[in-house]
C-alpha cells in the first residue's frame, strides 16, 4: 500500500520556540494532505486541509498564524507549530490522499513543549 | 452537520470469538464510510470503505463491515478475533461533497484475550 512518512517521530522542545514536522508521501502524489491532532484516549480532529499550491483551509477553532501549514510539492506538506506551548503538546497525524480518494496515515508526531 | 457514533469505549473478546465494534452515523446524502487501525504510537492503517455497491464490504486482515442504510450503521465485524487484532478502532464518514475530509468517531479499544 500507499506510505506516508512523517520527520521527526518525537520532538521535545521549549515554551516560545516553533517546531516543524514533515509529512511525505513516499510512493505516490498527493494533491491534497490532511493535518489531525489527537488527545490521549481521544479521537483525531482535523486541524486543515493542506491542498499543493494553494493556502491551507483551516477547520474552525484552529489558530492558522500559530499552526503554519505549507505543501510546497505534490510529496510534502510541513506542519509548523510557532511559539509552542505546553497545551500544544499532542500527537499530530498527517495523511494524504490518493488518486482513489483514499486517505493514508502517518506514523504520527508526538510534539512535547515543557 | 454529520457525525459519527461509537456506542463503546472497549470491547472485550475471547481469542478466536467473533468480534464487533459499532459505529452509527450521521450524515445527509450518501456517506462514504471507513474504518481505521491504530496500534499504540502509530498513526492509523485502512482497513476498509463503503462508497457505493454492495453492502458488505470485505477489508484488511479477515475484516468486515456491512452498510444498513435504514439503520445507519457500518458495524465492522471479524468471524474470530486474534489477540493481535487487539488495538484501537476508529469509524469515520465522509460527505460526498466533501471527500476527503473525515469526520472520525470516538474510538473503540477492543482488548482480545488469549
Amino acid at each position: 500500500g500507499a506510505v506516508v512518512s512523517q520527520h521527526p517521530s518525537r520532538v521535545i522542545c521549549k515554551s516560545g520556540t516553533s517546531v516543524k514536522i514533515e509529512c511525505r508521501s513516499l510512493d505516490f502524489q498527493a494533491t491534497t494532505m490532511f493535518w489531525y491532532r489527537q488527545f490521549p484516549k481521544k479521537s483525531l480532529m482535523l486541524m486543515a486541509t493542506s491542498n499543493e499550491g494553494s493556502k491551507a483551509t483551516y477547520e474552525q477553532g484552529v489558530e492558522k498564524d500559530k499552526f503554519l501549514i505549507n505543501h510546497a510539492s505534490l510529496t510534502l506538506s510541513t506542519l509548523t507549530v510557532t511559539s509552542a506551548h505546553p497545551e500544544d503538546s499532542s500527537f499530530y497525524i498527517c495523511s494524504a490522499q490518493g488518486t482513489t480518494g483514499e486517505q493514508y496515515f502517518g506514523p504520527g508526531t508526538r510534539l512535547t513543549v515543557t | 452537520a454529520q457525525s459519527v457514533a461509537q456506542p463503546e469505549d472497549q470491547v472485550n473478546v475471547a481469542e478466536g470469538n467473533p468480534l464487533t465494534v459499532k459505529c452509527t452515523y450521521s450524515v445527509s446524502g450518501n456517506p462514504y464510510l471507513f474504518w481505521y487501525v491504530q496500534y499504540p504510537n502509530r498513526g492509523l492503517q485502512f482497513l476498509l470503505k463503503y462508497i457505493t455497491g454492495d453492502n458488505l464490504v470485505k477489508g484488511s486482515y479477515g475484516f468486515e463491515a456491512e452498510f444498513n442504510k435504514s439503520q445507519t450503521s457500518f458495524h465492522l465485524k471479524k468471524p474470530s478475533a486474534l489477540v493481535s487484532d487487539s488495538a484501537l478502532y476508529f469509524c469515520a464518514v465522509s460527505p460526498t461533497d466533501s471527500w476527503g475530509k473525515l469526520q472520525f468517531g470516538a474510538g473503540t479499544q477492543v482488548v482480545v484475550t488469549p
